[in-house]
C-alpha cells in the first residue's frame, strides 16, 4: 500500500504524559498537512510542511503541541502534557506542492487521554 | 468569517433510492470546494470536487451542484448503495481545507 500511513492507530494516555505520532505520507509528495477531529466535527486544520519547513500554524496548535519534519519526509507530532481535551482523532494527510487540492488522508491516530 | 457547514447531522436512505446531502458557505469568495467521505475508523476520502465557475459537476454515481447565489451546495449519490453508508463532509479549499460538521449517510437495506 503506497498511501498514507500512521502510527499508531490508536493512543490511550494518561492525562500530563506526553505522546508522539508519526505520519509517512506518500512518497513524492512534498507537502504534508496534519488535522485534528473530534466526535461529530470535520478535520481541523493545525499546520503544514513544505518539505521539511513548517509553513503555517493554526492558533489550535498550543505550545504544547510541536510537529517537525526533519527530512523532508515522515513527521511527527508531539503533545506534551496532554489533557482530556486533547482527546480527538489526528489525521495527516499529503499532497504534492502545486496540487493542494489533492490532499489524501491518512487512516488517522485515535488519542484517549483519560 | 469562513465556515463550512451542513444542513442535517444524519440522513437515512432506502437502498436503491437517490441521496441528497446539503452544504451552506459563508464565504463568498471561496472558489473551491470538495466532498469527502469518510468511513469509520478511516481517514476522509475525496469524492469529488467543483470550481466556482461551474455549477454542476459529475462523477460515477455522484453529482455536486453549485449554486453561488445562496452560497449553497449538495452532493446526490445516484441509487445509494450500503457501501455508501458514511459521514460525509464538505470543505473549502483556500491554501488549506475547511471542513464543515459533516452528515452521516445510513442506508436501509
Amino acid at each position: 500500500d503506497t498511501g498514507v500511513s500512521q502510527d499508531p492507530r490508536h493512543k490511550i494516555t494518561k492525562r500530563g504524559q506526553n505522546v508522539t505520532f508519526r505520519c509517512d505520507p506518500i512518497s513524492e509528495h512534498n507537502r504534508l498537512y496534519w488535522y485534528r477531529q473530534t466526535l461529530g466535527q470535520g478535520p481541523e486544520f493545525l499546520t503544514y510542511f513544505q518539505n521539511e519547513a513548517q509553513l503555517e500554524k493554526s492558533r489550535l496548535l498550543s505550545d504544547r503541541f510541536s510537529a517537525e519534519r526533519p527530512k523532508g519526509s515522515f513527521s511527527t507530532l508531539e503533545i506534551q502534557r496532554t489533557e482530556q481535551g486533547d482527546s480527538a482523532m489526528y489525521l495527516c494527510a499529503s499532497s504534492l506542492w502545486d496540487r493542494a487540492d489533492e490532499q489524501y488522508f491518512g487512516p488517522g491516530t485515535r488519542l484517549t487521554v483519560t | 468569517g469562513e465556515s463550512v457547514g451542513l444542513h442535517l447531522p444524519t440522513l437515512s436512505v432506502q437502498e436503491g433510492d437517490n441521496s441528497i446531502i446539503n452544504c451552506a458557505y459563508s464565504n463568498s469568495a471561496s472558489d473551491y470546494f470538495i466532498w469527502y467521505k469518510q468511513e469509520s475508523g478511516k481517514g476522509p476520502q475525496f469524492i469529488i470536487d467543483i470550481r466556482s465557475n461551474m455549477d454542476k459537476r459529475q462523477g460515477q454515481r455522484v453529482t455536486v451542484l453549485l449554486n453561488k447565489t445562496v452560497k449553497h451546495l449538495s452532493l446526490q449519490i445516484a441509487a445509494t448503495q450500503p457501501g455508501d453508508s458514511a459521514v460525509y463532509f464538505c470543505a473549502e479549499q483556500g491554501g488549506k481545507l475547511i471542513f464543515g460538521q459533516g452528515t452521516e449517510l445510513s442506508v436501509k437495506p
